[in-house]
């Protein structure tokens, strides 16, 4: 049973540009969730994916979007990249879209100059 | 949005101390959960309280809920240099999405 993985792990990007951020869920789990975690703070929840439909998303304006596929994996990406955009992007999984406990990958960290 | 909130923000303790954090949050919830981060890496469940359970125990962790005063607290007893890391907790919003508190930063001194 594989956990969840998330590419890339480090990337630097320039105000402006776009960028997509690839999570695959753990074996059996039908959910993806994403979330921000700036340094020093507590991750926010950016939205969360259920059965390759968007399901819920928190305080981000639209430029934040995200996919998942037939097999679960899930993509974020993010345009027009603003410097405030640097931080940790967690990817969780989990069975079904209920209050359930999060399986996380070891995230993305995303420098924007 | 914030549901959670931590204190306290940071916990220096002694190894072999026990350490407790705390965590208050704003709505009704049907369970919390604790979690821990190690140095900028992915989060590790720890431990789940159900909004009818009023502690739980998992190993070296006590958690306890009380729902009238909104609070929860982690009793991590006995501790190790190990457990130096975040703490965090999450209770479950509106639409039972997970959301999570700003966190406590325990350091374990040898």
């Amino acid at each position: 049973e594989t956990g969840v993985t998330q590419s890339p792990t480090h990337l630097i990007k320039t105000r402006g540009q776009q960028v997509t951020l690839r999570c695959s869920s753990q074996s059996g789990h039908n959910t993806v969730s994403w979330y921000q975690q700036a340094l020093g703070q507590g991750p926010q929840f950016i939205f969360q994916y259920y059965r390759e439909e968007e399901n819920g998303r928190g305080n981000f304006p639209p430029r934040f979007s995200g996919l998942q596929f037939p097999n679960y994996s899930s993509e974020l990406n993010v345009n027009a990249l603003e410097l405030d955009d640097s931080a940790l992007y967690l990817c969780a999984s989990s069975i079904d879209s209920g209050a359930n406990v999060l399986t996380f990958g070891a995230g993305s960290r995303l420098t924007v100059l | 949005s914030q549901q959670g909130e931590e204190d306290p923000q940071a916990l220096s303790i002694q190894e072999g101390e026990n350490a407790t954090m705390n965590c208050s949050y704003k709505t009704s919830i049907n369970n919390l959960q604790w979690y821990r981060q190690n140095s900028g890496r992915g989060l590790v469940h720890l431990i789940l309280i159900r909004s009818n359970e009023r502690e739980k125990h998992s190993g070296r962790l006590r958690v306890t809920l009380d729902t009238s005063k909104k609070s929860s607290s982690l009793l991590i007893t006995a501790s190790r240099a190990a457990d130096t890391a975040s703490y965090f907790c999450a209770t479950d919003a509106q639409d039972d999405k997970i959301i999570f508190g700003k966190g406590t930063r325990l350091h374990i001194l040898p």
